[in-house]
C-alpha cells in the first residue's frame, strides 16, 4: 500500500507565481515528514523536516493530521527552485519511505 | 570533505557480470543504507545496517549483497547482473538516536547501466 502519494509527477510555474507541491501520507503513528530535493545532477538533500517547522530558501511546510497531508509551499517561485522534489515519510525507527517525487519548472 | 561518498560514480557492465559499489561516511553515523532509484526516478529503500548490522532488507533478490565492515561502510555487491538492474543507486546514513536533526545525508550516486 502506497504510505506516501504525491499526486503530481510533474508541475509548471511561473517565475514568482506561487507553488504547491501536494503529499499525502497513511500512517497508524503519529508521523514524521520530510521534504527531500535533488537538483539537476546533485544529490538528494534535505529542505525541511515538518519537526523542525522551519523555512528553508523560502519553503515551508505544514503537517496536517486532519487531511494526512503535508504540503510544500512557496509564495514566489524562484528559477533555481527548478528540481525534483521528494516528500518522505518516517517509518519506524529509522527508515524513510518516499514519495513518487515530483519534478517542479520554474518558467521564466 | 564529502560526508557520503561513493564509488564509482558511473558504471557500465555487462548482463551476468559480477560487480560491487562503495559507500563511506565520515559523519559518524550509526546508520546507512543503500536505495534505488529507478527510470521513473521512484526512490526505494534496498537495505539499511544500523552499526554492521542489518536491520532491513526489503524484497530485494538475493544477487544483491550488502556488507559492512564497520559503521562507516556499507558496500552492495551484484551477482549475475541483469538488464533490469540498471537505475542510481544511493547510499545514505542517519544518526538514528538524533530526533531534532533526523534525517539522511545522502552520497551522489552511482548510475548503473547494464548492456
Amino acid at each position: 500500500a502506497q504510505r506516501v502519494t504525491q499526486p503530481e509527477k510533474l508541475l509548471s510555474v511561473f517565475k514568482g507565481a506561487p507553488v504547491e507541491l501536494k503529499c499525502n501520507y497513511s500512517y497508524s503513528g503519529s508521523p514524521e515528514l520530510f521534504w527531500y530535493v535533488q537538483y539537476s545532477r546533485q544529490r538528494l538533500q534535505l529542505l525541511l523536516r515538518h519537526i523542525s517547522r522551519e523555512s528553508i530558501k523560502g519553503f515551508t511546510a505544514d503537517l496536517n493530521k486532519g487531511e494526512t497531508s503535508f504540503h510544500l509551499k512557496k509564495p514566489f517561485a524562484q528559477e533555481e527552485d527548478s528540481a525534483m522534489y521528494y516528500c518522505a515519510l518516517k517509518e519506524g525507527a529509522q527508515k524513510l519511505v518516499f514519495g513518487q517525487g515530483t519534478r517542479l519548472t520554474i518558467n521564466p | 570533505d564529502t560526508a557520503v561518498s561513493q564509488t564509482p560514480k558511473y558504471l557500465v557492465t555487462q548482463m551476468g557480470n559480477d560487480k560491487s559499489i562503495k559507500c563511506e561516511q565520515n559523519l559518524g553515523h550509526d546508520t546507512m543504507y543503500w536505495y534505488k532509484q529507478d527510470s521513473k526516478k521512484f526512490l526505494k529503500i534496498m537495505f539499511s545496517y544500523n552499526n554492521k548490522e542489518l536491520i532491513i532488507n526489503e524484497t530485494v533478490p538475493n544477487r544483491f549483497s550488502p556488507k559492512s565492515p564497520d559503521k562507516a561502510h556499507l558496500n552492495l555487491h551484484i551477482n549475475s547482473l541483469e538488464l533490469g538492474d540498471s537505475a542510481v543507486y544511493f547510499c545514505a546514513s542517519s544518526q538514528a538516536w538524533d530526533r531534532t536533526n533526523y534525517g539522511y545525508t545522502f552520497g551522489s550516486g552511482t548510475r548503473l547501466t547494464v548492456v
